[in-house]
């Protein structure tokens, strides 16, 4: 595709149910990235994966979330029993490499009931 | 640990003054150093970025950024702000040794950007 694409655009759950967040980033892009944004927060790091090489789960904030990516594909984004501060935007991006600009998808957001 | 710090979280400029929203970082290595951008509703957008080279690099929009590894800032400028430069600015570094293995893009917080008629 043209950009990077996430589903769904909004999300809203109840507290402690599942959710999976999809993104499809650029073809060809080795690297992709997901970051968690609060209303009227900056950007909160969560996780990368580039290439073939053990992912970067040091922004992970809990257990609870779980991202996976196959290959240089798509990527989906798991948190498990949502809690309320859980509610934000949750941004996905990628470039061709680490040096490149990151292309951005247009969010999901997520709201915890 | 690589971070980004963006000490002002609104600068207020009037149109057609300079404008500069300031940026340091902190990193083991060399830095690779971006500037991004996010519009009212809309996506977040590339500015420009620092990897190796002139200090002084050029971007989108009219934009530029000063690497300064002395006092470890990249702060971005704008000799003549338009009013609809008004957005929300990132700063975001990245260290050149990553030590093996997967390394992330640090964000700072954000800069309101706010350009009055």
């Amino acid at each position: 595709g043209a950009g990077v694409s996430q589903s769904p655009s909004n999300k809203v759950t109840e507290k402690g149910k599942d959710v999976e967040l999809r993104c499809d980033p650029i073809s060809g892009h080795t690297a992709l990235y997901w970051y968690r944004q609060r209303l009227g927060q900056g950007l909160e790091f969560l996780i990368y994966f580039q290439g073939n090489s053990a992912p970067d789960k040091s922004g992970l904030p809990s257990d609870r979330f779980s991202a996976e990516r196959t290959g240089e594909s798509v990527s989906t984004l798991t948190i498990q029993r949502t809690q309320q501060e859980d509610s934000a935007v949750y941004l996905c991006a990628s470039s061709l490499d680490v040096v490149k600009k990151l292309f951005f998808g247009s969010g999901t957001q997520l709201s915890v009931l | 640990a690589q971070s980004v710090a963006q000490p002002e979280d609104q600068v207020n400029v009037a149109e057609g003054n300079p404008l500069t929203v300031k940026c340091t970082y902190s990193v083991s290595g060399n830095p690779y150093l971006f500037w991004y951008v996010q519009y009212p509703n809309r996506g977040l957008q590339f500015l420009l970025k620092y990897i190796t080279g002139d200090n002084l690099v050029k971007g989108s929009y009219g934009f530029e950024a000063e690497f300064n590894k002395s006092q470890t800032s990249f702060h971005l400028k704008k000799p003549s702000a338009l009013v609809s430069d008004s957005a929300l600015y990132f700063c975001a570094v990245r260290d050149f040794y990553s030590g093996g293995g997967a390394d992330g893009l640090t964000f700072g917080k954000g800069t309101h950007l706010i350009i009055q008629p």
